[in-house]
C-alpha cells in the first residue's frame, strides 16, 4: 500500500517480555517519527529520525525503549522487560520533509496496540 | 503548560449544525496542522497551513499567524464527524527531535 505500514496491529505480552512494533513508513519520506498514545490522552513525542543523521531519542522515556531505522526506510521500536504502564497505543508518522525547523505534512501509520498483562 | 491548547475539549452537535473548533499556540511556528483521529482508528492529516484559509468539502481551517490562533470549522456536520481532532504545530526552532507541539484533542460527537 501507500501508507505507512504498522505491524502488528495489537500485541498482547506478560510483563517482563520484550515487544518489537515495526513501522514501514511512504517510500520517500525522509523523516520518521515514533508516538506513544495512552488511553484518552494526547499524543507523547518517543523518537524521531531524519535520513541518516542520528536519532532524536530525547522523548524515550526509559533505558527500556530503543528504536532503530534500518536503510532509511522501516523502523523498529523495541521495549525491553515491558511493564503494565507501557500499555498505549504506539503511533509511527512519516513526513516528505524536516529540515530542522520547516516540517512537512504527516501520515501516520493505524497504531500498533499494545497491552501489558 | 502546553504550547497548544484546543477548546472545547468536548463538542456535541446535532446533525447538519456549523461547528466550530479552536486552537491557540504560544510559540513561533512554521505550519499548523488539524488532524482527526475516528475511534479506534489512525490519524488522518486534513490541512496543514501557514497562514489564510483552507477549505477541503465542508471542512474550512483559518490561521491568524500574529494573534497565534487557528479554527477549524465544519459545515452542515454529519454523525461520521464524529471523531477527535487534534490541532498540532510545526515550531520554528525545535529544541529536540519533538518536530510537533500536539493539543490534546476535541472530541466530537454529531447526533443524527
Amino acid at each position: 500500500g501507500a501508507g505507512v505500514s504498522q505491524s502488528p496491529s495489537n500485541k498482547v505480552t506478560e510483563k517482563g517480555k520484550d515487544v518489537e512494533l515495526r513501522c514501514d513508513p511512504i517510500s520517500g519520506h525522509t523523516a520518521l517519527y515514533w508516538y506513544r498514545q495512552s488511553l484518552g490522552q494526547g499524543l507523547e513525542f518517543l523518537i524521531y529520525f531524519q535520513g541518516n543523521s542520528a536519532p532524536d531519542k530525547s522523548g524515550l522515556p526509559s533505558d527500556r525503549f530503543s528504536a532503530e531505522r534500518t536503510g532509511g526506510s522501516v523502523s523498529t521500536l523495541t521495549i525491553q522487560r515491558t511493564q503494565q504502564e507501557d500499555s498505549a497505543v504506539y503511533l509511527c508518522a512519516s513526513s516528505p520533509r524536516s529540515r530542522g525547523w520547516h516540517t512537512g505534512e504527516l501520515f501516520f501509520g493505524e497504531g500498533s496496540r499494545l497491552t501489558v498483562l | 503548560k502546553n504550547e497548544v491548547e484546543q477548546s472545547p475539549q468536548n463538542l456535541t452537535a446535532q446533525e447538519g449544525e456549523f461547528i466550530t473548533i479552536n486552537c491557540s499556540y504560544s510559540v513561533g511556528i512554521s505550519a499548523l496542522h488539524w488532524l482527526q483521529q475516528h475511534p479506534g482508528g489512525g490519524i488522518v492529516s486534513l490541512f496543514m497551513l501557514s497562514s489564510g484559509k483552507k477549505k477541503h468539502g465542508r471542512l474550512i481551517a483559518t490561521i491568524n499567524i500574529q494573534e497565534k490562533h487557528s479554527s477549524l470549522h465544519i459545515t452542515a456536520s454529519h454523525p461520521r464527524d464524529s471523531a477527535v481532532y487534534i490541532c498540532a504545530v510545526s515550531p520554528l526552532a525545535p529544541n529536540t527531535g519533538n518536530q510537533f507541539y500536539f493539543g490534546t484533542g476535541t472530541s466530537l460527537t454529531v447526533i443524527p
